[in-house]
Parts: C-alpha cells; structure tokens; sequence
C-alpha cells in the first residue's frame, strides 16, 4: 500500500463549490504539506503543519485552507472555487529527524474548475 | 532568496546514451539538495538526498553528485523507462524553524528512445 495516499485523484468541480482534498499518511511522520503544480511555474506550498496543533501559511494560502485532524489526516478545503484553482494539488509528509527534510508526495489530486 | 536553475529544460536520448542534467543553485547555507522523478499526472518520486560537496549517491542506472554551486544526474546507458521529469529542491539552514522549505527548479523533462 501507498505511504501518502490522495482522495479523490479527480475532480471536476463548478466556479463557487466547496471542494475538499484528503491526504493521509502511514510513514509516521509529523510534517505535512499541500502543495500546487501548476505548467512553468513549478510546485508551490499552500500550507504546512508540524503537528496536529501547529498550521502555517505557505507561499499561496489564499482562497485555501485546511485542517489536520490527526497525526495521519491534513485535509485542503477551498472555500469557493475558481477557474485559476485548476492544477494538479500534491500533499507531502517529513518527518525532519535526519539530515535534512527529506519530504515523500502523494500521488496527487487533478482539479478542473469549471 | 535560494534560487535554482535546471538545464537543459528538455533532453531527448537514444536507449543507451549516457548523459547528464544539471542543477544550479545559490543558496545561504545548504541543508540539503534533492532529486525528484516526475512521470506525467503522477506525484514526485523521491530519488537522492546529498547533504555536502563531493557527495554522490547512486541508483540503478543514475548517479547524483554535488558541488558548492551545483548538482548533477548522471544517467548510464537509459531505457526507455527512464523517461520522466527530474526535479531538483534544495533546502536551506534557516533560523528560526524555517528550515523545512524546498525550492524547486522547474525540472528537465527526459525522453529516452528506444
């Protein structure tokens, strides 16, 4: 089974929807993080979380946010969609005790706003 | 600001043409340099973790190796298989509990022929 595993892996979604994504992890790592792809602009970080009661802002927070409900579980919600939302979200997990952070993606969440 | 730069952006290869990409990168204090692979539609797979200059790993048919300012994969007589996006992040020594942020190059996409 998948270490980091991504519900749903599509969607297609209508402009002013709620859409949630759901990102859960079996490696035991405490550090989460969200994610976007878009074409020539590279991977982006929405938001990350350290623990369970610790949630930060990424480079592009706005119009997203998100919940961690447990070690295993960080959900990304978007309030309302919009057509710019269109991209290829990944969540990602660390757990920071090594050398550096090593971070491990999911297999990824295609979302089309219509 | 940590910046890095991959070249070429595209490369296409005979099955069994040995070739290397590059990573540039500046950045203040490294914690650690990483390649990813990317097939299309799927989640950044995780390949090389180099901590310090003249650090190399290997995998298979590829092989990382790093200076102070940059970082090549090697790749030894490809397959077709080996066709994919290669990412490099690099992760900086922040104060302050920031050290967990990757930059990403916008990647050198593969195509190896048979």
């Amino acid at each position: 089974d998948a270490d980091v595993t991504q519900t749903p892996r599509n969607r297609i979604t209508k402009t002013g929807k709620r859409i949630m994504l759901e990102c859960s992890q079996t490696k035991g790592h405490d550090r989460m993080y969200w994610y976007r792809q878009d074409p020539g602009l590279g991977l982006r970080l929405i938001y990350y979380s350290f623990d369970v009661k610790d949630i930060n802002k990424g480079e592009i927070s706005d119009g997203y946010s998100v919940s961690r409900q447990a070690q295993a579980k960080f959900s990304l919600s978007l309030e309302s969609a919009i057509p710019n939302q269109t991209a290829l979200y990944f969540c990602a997990t660390s757990d920071a005790s090594g050398g550096a952070d090593t971070q491990y993606f999911g297999p990824g969440t295609r979302l089309t706003v219509l | 600001e940590d910046q890095v730069t991959q070249s070429p952006e595209a490369l296409r290869l005979q099955e069994g043409e040995s070739s290397s990409l590059n990573c540039s990168y500046t950045v203040s204090g490294l914690r650690g340099l990483f390649w990813y692979r990317q097939d299309p539609g799927k989640g950044p797979e995780f390949l090389f973790t180099l901590y310090s200059a003249g650090e190399e790993k290997e995998k298979e048919r590829l092989k990382a190796t790093l200076t102070k300012k940059e970082s090549f994969l090697h790749i030894t007589a490809p397959k077709p298989e080996d066709s994919a996006t290669y990412l490099c992040a690099v992760q900086a020594r922040y104060s302050g509990g920031s050290n967990y942020k990757l930059t990403f190059g916008k990647g050198t996409l593969l195509t190896v022929n048979p």
